[in-house]
């Protein structure tokens, strides 16, 4: 099992908003470790999509956007298009493995 | 423009060993620390292990460590990882990945190769 739990899916409505969480603990999140987020499309590597909880990469539409609470995440995806159905991924760090972790993966899907 | 290229993939038994490159491009490489993540269908993305800018610190997952050595040639711009004692479940495509320099604390990876595909069968 992955450190960073996300839900295996999410879908919404071209147009509508969706948001993926990821969970962590007071060894990663909990303990104010950056989150990060990538998204990958199916047979590529993933894309930073955002750093250090909220930021943007250049290039990222302003649709994603990042926040924090607690020893959780999430990634809010407003203005849903179609290109946006692919896997999503959150990182942090973790202090008792000390190693980078990843979250389980959400698969987002527009209906 | 930034580029990442993988090599060295393929099948090996359990227990065997095999190289893996990542030859990069575009940008100053001794300039980024440099990392190799995993992804297996399974268990998703697992970070492997990092090395520093200047080769001289390196760190490891517990599951790779005493069996995986990452290593860099700044002078040939390529990042290496040596993989010993290979199990079944190192069966996985990949990565490697340059850590970003945007200024927040915990390493993002901001370019990402293809990957290579790793199999271990026997």
């Amino acid at each position: 099992q992955s450190v960073l739990t996300q839900p295996p899916s999410v879908s919404g409505a071209p147009g509508q908003r969706v948001t993926i969480s990821c969970t962590g603990s007071s060894s990663n999140i909990g303990a104010g470790f950056d989150v990060h987020w990538y998204q990958q499309l199916p047979g590529t590597a993933p894309k930073l999509l955002i750093y250090g909880h909220t930021n943007r990469p250049s290039g990222v539409p302003d649709r994603f956007s990042g926040s924090k609470s607690g020893a959780s995440a999430s990634l809010a995806i407003t203005g849903l298009q179609a290109e946006d159905e692919t896997d999503y991924y959150c990182q942090s760090y973790d202090s008792s493995l000390g190693g980078y972790v990843f979250g389980s993966g959400t698969r987002v899907t527009v209906l | 423009q930034v580029q990442l290229v993988e090599s060295g993939g393929g099948v090996v038994q359990p227990g065997g060993s095999l190289r893996l490159s990542c030859a990069a491009s575009g940008f100053t490489f001794s300039m980024h620390s440099m990392h190799w993540v995993r992804q297996t269908p399974g268990k998703g993305l697992e970070w492997v292990a990092a090395i520093s800018y200047d080769g001289n610190n390196k760190y490891y997952s517990d599951f790779v460590r005493g069996r995986f050595t990452i290593s860099r040639d700044n002078s040939k711009n390529t990042l290496y990882l040596q993989m010993n004692s290979l199990r079944n479940e190192d069966t996985a495509v990949f990565y490697c990945a340059r850590e970003g320099n945007l200024a927040v604390a915990v390493a993002h990876f901001d370019y990402w190769g293809q990957g290579t595909l790793v199999t271990v069968s026997s």
